[in-house]
């Protein structure tokens, strides 16, 4: 069975501390793996798609990177604005075309 | 560019009413919508996979006659919640793909629709 596992589930850093969150994942076939930042009652918001092993995108002070078995989204430099549930999601070949599995995010606050 | 809209953003109901909840790409056009659930410090669960003129898929779980789908035209599909009851309370979530080129598709969100039946 497909699974996205988010680790840690809260992470407290103060402002300027930088750290990193984890996306563990099983999957058949992996066709993409992507990266939301979600406020609360909102809706997630796109920050990165990463489609192969090796793969890096950075956004201001976020950058994700992939392994065959997992993505880190690496926060530089937080500030308290970064502070948000950061959910990732993969899409599978095995799977719907564009269906997406999510993992049960990790909640970032960022202290002043 | 890349926005999907819902409405109502919130909506407050009786126990046996039905709601409706709209999503719409407003700047491009959705080969595909999707419809999720969110509860309370819970991740997005996806409920259905809706395609223009088709119709949709559900996730196995999720009654199709209590969830009605319809996907009118490249911009909108609407979530129905029939005769709703408390435990239907949640955060509905509806996702729009765009076509980015190639292979690969972008998925957008939309900003979610808080309902709670009494």
């Amino acid at each position: 069975e497909d699974q996205v596992t988010q680790s840690p589930e809260a992470l407290r850093l103060q402002e300027g501390e930088s750290s990193s969150l984890n996306c563990s994942y099983t999957v058949s076939g992996l066709r993409g793996l992507f990266w939301y930042r979600q406020d609360p009652g909102k809706g997630p918001e796109f920050l990165f798609t990463l489609y192969s092993a090796g793969e890096e995108k950075e956004k201001e002070r976020l950058k994700a990177t992939l392994t065959k078995k997992e993505s880190f989204l690496h926060i530089t430099a937080p500030k308290p604005e970064d502070s948000a549930t950061y959910l990732c999601a993969v899409e599978t070949y095995g799977g719907a075309t564009n269906k997406l599995i999510f993992g049960t995010g990790t909640l970032l606050a960022v202290q002043p | 560019g890349a926005v999907v809209s819902q409405h109502p953003s919130r909506v407050i109901c009786k126990s046996g009413t039905s709601v409706k909840i709209e999503c719409r790409s407003l700047d491009f056009q959705a080969t595909t919508m999707f419809w999720y659930r969110q509860f309370p410090k819970q991740s997005l669960m996806l409920m259905a996979t809706s395609n223009e003129g088709s119709k949709a898929t559900y996730e196995q779980g999720v009654e199709k006659d209590k969830f009605l789908i319809n996907h009118a035209s490249l911009t909108l599909s609407t979530l129905t919640v029939t005769s709703a009851h408390p435990e239907d309370s949640s955060f509905y979530i509806c996702s729009a793909t765009r076509t980015s080129g190639g292979d690969y598709n972008e998925q957008f969100f939309g900003p979610g629709t808080r309902l709670t039946v009494l």
